[in-house]
């Protein structure tokens, strides 16, 4: 079964409005969740790293403000898109890892459109 | 800064054909991972293998086989007598290099991907 697993699945959302995913671990304790961006077609591209109980790292080129990351327990980061726009509809994906250099879980992604 | 290049935008063979797709990377570490992941029509990635810097032994599971070639930083995935399930996008990544520090850091560097068609 999922080991790390995310929701929603998708979500349609009217621009201008927020939007938060969530990513749990769930049979494992996760300090580092990782949160990555697929365009249609495209490769994943890591946006952030979220560090429970400190601040998240972002990547070059993705605006913290725009992208809410809270990593509040050892099961659960959030990601949510604030005001989102019609060009941040995109396949959103997390993984963690039991312990750091071990197997990586991806959850199964949401998709995001913004109409 | 670390790269993967997946220089295979779109392949499509017939059915039982073979069939490898190449991976390049490129790194200053000398402790790296290398990782292989399937991605079907519905998004979610599935994990295929992980293989460290320091093993280059070749490795087969079932009809995959990976070769690491250290010496031309490469690592490709070759499926033998493909079946039409395996029709979806792979993609190459390479682990953060500060995989080993304790930092928990497990970002991942994605190649752009191969779309894979079997046909039947």
């Amino acid at each position: 079964g999922a080991v790390v697993s995310q929701h929603p699945s998708w979500v349609i959302c009217k621009s201008g409005t927020s939007v938060k995913i969530e990513c749990r671990s769930l049979d494992f304790q996760a300090t580092t969740m990782f949160w990555y961006r697929q365009f249609p077609k495209q490769s994943l591209m890591l946006m952030a790293t979220s560090n429970e109980g400190s601040k998240a790292t972002y990547e070059q080129g993705v605006e913290k403000d725009k992208f809410l990351i809270n990593h509040a327990s050892l099961t659960l980061s959030t990601l949510t898109v604030t005001s989102a726009h019609p060009e941040d509809s995109s396949f959103y994906i997390c993984s963690a890892s039991r312990d750091p250099g071990n197997t990586i879980y991806f959850g199964e992604g949401s998709w995001l459109t913004v109409v | 800064a670390q790269k993967v290049t997946q220089a295979q935008t779109e392949i499509s063979v017939v059915e039982k054909e073979d069939v490898t797709l190449d991976c390049v990377y490129e790194t200053r570490d000398t402790t790296y991972y290398l990782f292989w992941y399937k991605q079907p029509p519905s998004g979610e990635l599935v994990f295929l293998i992980r293989r460290n810097s320091f093993d280059e032994q070749n490795e087969i599971s079932g009809r995959y086989s990976w070769n690491f070639q250290k010496s031309t930083s490469s690592f490709n995935f070759t499926i033998t007598a493909s079946q039409v399930v395996d029709s979806a996008v792979y993609f190459c990544a390479l682990s953060d290099p500060y995989m080993y520090s304790g930092g928990g850091a497990d970002g991942l560097t994605f190649g752009k991907g191969t779309h894979l068609i079997i046909q039947p």
